[in-house]
């Protein structure tokens, strides 16, 4: 079976602080793999998206960035962090259906 | 407009109760539609996808309504562990992006 992991499961980063958020997926190949960030009573909104090695698309233009290093790993980063940027970050996964299964999260608070 | 509409609640139901979720959507070329459940400071789970026959899993049954653009969910004989933010999630025309709504809320009571 399919299995996602996170880590850090929370982080308490200062502002102007790098950030480097990894997700990997097991038990399966050539994922699509996905960022999400869900800020305090809003909604979850997709940051970046990958559907294979090297291939990273942008759905909101931000400080943060996404990285796709090898199949099933995904790794969000910034080199500066912005309060803004305080949130709960999403890890998820789909391969031949569009349903995605989400990992369990990073719960990043900017100071 | 947003993309995908839901009221908030919350819904505060007894055991046993019947309950149902409406939700919207705007873009007429959406492809794929799903609930998801999400705990307090949780991740998302998926509950159930939609399909346009309409589909029922257990006490929970979803319809979808395309000339309307609209989905529901309704759960029978409500549990405690229902108690969480129901999701509802539209598949865009891109094929890759989920657009969610904020949720809805809902606190089952003894």
């Amino acid at each position: 079976s399919q299995t996602i992991h996170q880590w850090p499961a929370t982080l308490v980063q200062p502002v102007g602080s790098p950030l480097s958020l990894e997700c990997t997926v097991e038990g399966t190949s050539n994922p699509n793999l996905y960022w999400y960030r869900q800020a305090a009573g809003r909604g979850l909104q997709l940051l970046f998206y990958s559907v294979g090695i090297g291939q990273i698309s942008s759905e909101v233009p931000q400080n943060l960035s996404a990285s796709r290093p090898q199949d099933r790993q995904f790794i969000l980063s910034s080199k500066k962090l912005l309060l803004s940027d305080s949130g709960f970050y999403l890890c998820a996964w789909t391969r031949t259906s569009y349903e995605q299964y989400f990992g369990p999260g990073t719960r990043l608070t900017v100071t | 407009r947003k993309e995908v509409e839901q009221d908030p609640g919350p819904f505060n139901v007894p055991e046993g109760a019947t309950v149902a979720f409406n939700c919207t959507y705007s873009n007429s070329a959406s492809q794929s539609f799903f609930w998801y459940r999400q705990d307090c400071r949780k991740e998302p789970k998926l509950l159930m996808s939609v399909y346009s026959s309409g589909n029922e899993d257990g006490r929970f049954t979803a319809q979808l309504n395309r000339a309307s653009q609209y989905i529901s969910l309704l759960i029978r004989d409500s549990k405690l562990s229902d108690s969480a933010t129901y999701l509802c999630v539209v598949m865009g025309g891109s094929g890759y992006a989920l657009n969610f709504g904020k949720g809805t809320s809902l606190l089952v009571t003894p």
